[in-house]
């Protein structure tokens, strides 16, 4: 399986941009590159997904880098609700589509 | 609120006891996958049921089982019960096909296991 390096922790003042990023050198061409989040005590939260463009939600905006070896997701104002732990996930359309979980990247937000 | 209900919520029990966790599916979702999360392993992919058949399974152990009912709540039977099973127990729901990446996840139910 195709792997994602993410850094540990990053940190962000409130109100302020932040970028995630996601190294996946191994992808293959059919891997669709979703993001997912869990919030202290919560269960996983489904962010955004995309295979070759960028990509905009209402909570989020997903940048791939063109040789898709990696991408960034982009919290356009960090709220103190978005400090989670931020997972980047790759996946086929194949059967089963579980979510394979790495360490994910745990956001701070400072006010 | 997700639209998946998990009970109960916390359960504490004895080691080589068994358990049954439930899951019922936002309305519509035909596909339930069940995940553990411990501290030491990190988020886990356990199984996966579609319309009451298994389609997946993951690092499941044989003393764990699940199975899909006709109305498509599941449940997550865990028996011979270790303390090293203590952990919280995600179920997710997709609709099947492209967008079953999407899945929804509900609020999880925290096994102690003493």
């Amino acid at each position: 399986d195709a792997k994602t390096t993410q850094p540990n922790s990053m940190e962000s003042n409130e109100e302020e941009p932040v970028h995630l990023p996601c190294n996946h050198s191994t992808i293959s061409g059919t891997d669709y590159i979703h993001w997912y989040r869990q919030l202290p005590s919560q269960g996983p939260e489904y962010v955004i997904h995309g295979l070759t463009s960028n990509v905009n939600n209402r909570m989020a905006s997903l940048a791939i880098a063109e040789d898709r070896k990696s991408s960034t997701l982009i919290l356009h104002r960090a709220t103190l609700r978005d400090a989670a732990v931020y997972y980047c996930i790759l996946g086929g359309n194949n059967a089963g589509n579980m979510l394979t979980f790495g360490g994910g990247t745990r956001l701070m937000v400072k006010p | 609120d997700s639209g998946v209900t998990q009970t109960p919520k916390h359960l504490i029990t004895a080691t080589g006891q068994r358990v049954t966790l439930r899951c019922s599916p936002r309305s519509g979702d035909l596909s339930v996958y069940w995940y553990q999360q411990s501290l030491d392993q990190g988020l886990q992919f356990l199984i996966q049921y579609y319309n009451g058949e298994e389609r997946a399974k993951g690092n499941i152990l044989e003393r764990f089982s699940a199975q899909q009912f006709p109305d498509l709540h599941s449940e997550l039977n865990l028996s011979s019960l270790e303390l090293g099973d203590s952990a919280l127990y995600f179920c997710a729901s997709s609709v099947y096909g492209v967008n079953s990446y999407e899945q929804y996840f509900g609020p999880g139910t925290r096994l102690t296991v003493t």
